[in-house]
């Protein structure tokens, strides 16, 4: 059973750009969170979509934003890049949401450089 | 606001020990508690979940432990080997997965 898969695997952006990065979960799963990794500030969640709909928000401005597909795979959109953005872009899947047995399974993520 | 500690930041052991990393939390009110490995510029592995109404969870030569009243879960590492270096992060479920800061582990030949 194949893995979540993300690309593209390294971007480089100049500020100012915009840029999407793409998630698709393992099969069957149906819920797609984002997290952003960064040394100063670890791990941060930034939204998960289930059914194609946004269910959850982490605190991040309006130029990160998300969607989903009927077949499940994600996209995030991060518009008017800044310098802090710089990252690395982690997709999760898991099967369900809320507060059953749900494992998250994450991605090999996007390392995103912002020149 | 739930906060989550990892300690201790960083490990460095001879192959062969055993060794416990330790997760604390600040609210009990969680669903599950998941460990990963990250090693260097990649992704998270799956380690280990245990569901709130579980006390323990093994895997191979891991075992997690979990005591939601105390706000703690430990991570269990028995006869480490060289492969076993890598950042180990435990995460508590709420409506999110909420992430230490991790420990950096080396085990050294």
């Amino acid at each position: 059973k194949a893995g979540v898969t993300q690309t593209p695997r390294y971007l480089i952006k100049t500020r100012g750009q915009q840029v999407t990065l793409s998630c698709s979960p393992i099969s069957g799963h149906r819920s797609v969170s984002w997290y952003q990794q960064t040394p100063g500030q670890g791990l941060q969640f930034l939204f998960e979509y289930f059914s194609e709909t946004q269910r959850n928000k982490g605190n991040f401005p309006g130029r990160f934003s998300g969607r989903q597909f009927s077949n499940s795979r994600s996209e995030m959109n991060v518009s008017t890049l800044e310098l802090g953005d710089s990252a690395l872009y982690l997709c999760a899947s898991s099967r369900l949401r809320g507060a059953t047995y749900n494992e998250q399974f994450f991605g090999p993520g996007t390392r995103l450089t912002v020149l | 606001k739930q906060e989550v500690t990892q300690i201790p930041a960083a490990l460095s052991v001879p192959e062969g020990e055993n060794l416990v990393l330790n997760c604390s939390f600040t609210d009990s009110a969680i669903y599950n508690l998941q460990w990963f490995r990250q090693d260097p510029g990649k992704g998270l592995t799956s380690l280990l979940l245990i569901q709130s109404s579980q006390r323990e969870q093994t895997s191979g030569r891991l075992n997690a432990s979990l005591d939601k009243s105390s706000g703690r879960s430990t991570l269990y590492i028995a006869a480490s080997q060289p492969g076993d270096s890598a950042t180990y992060l435990c995460a508590v479920h709420t409506d999110k997965l909420i992430f230490g800061t991790g420990t950096r582990l080396q085990v050294f030949p």
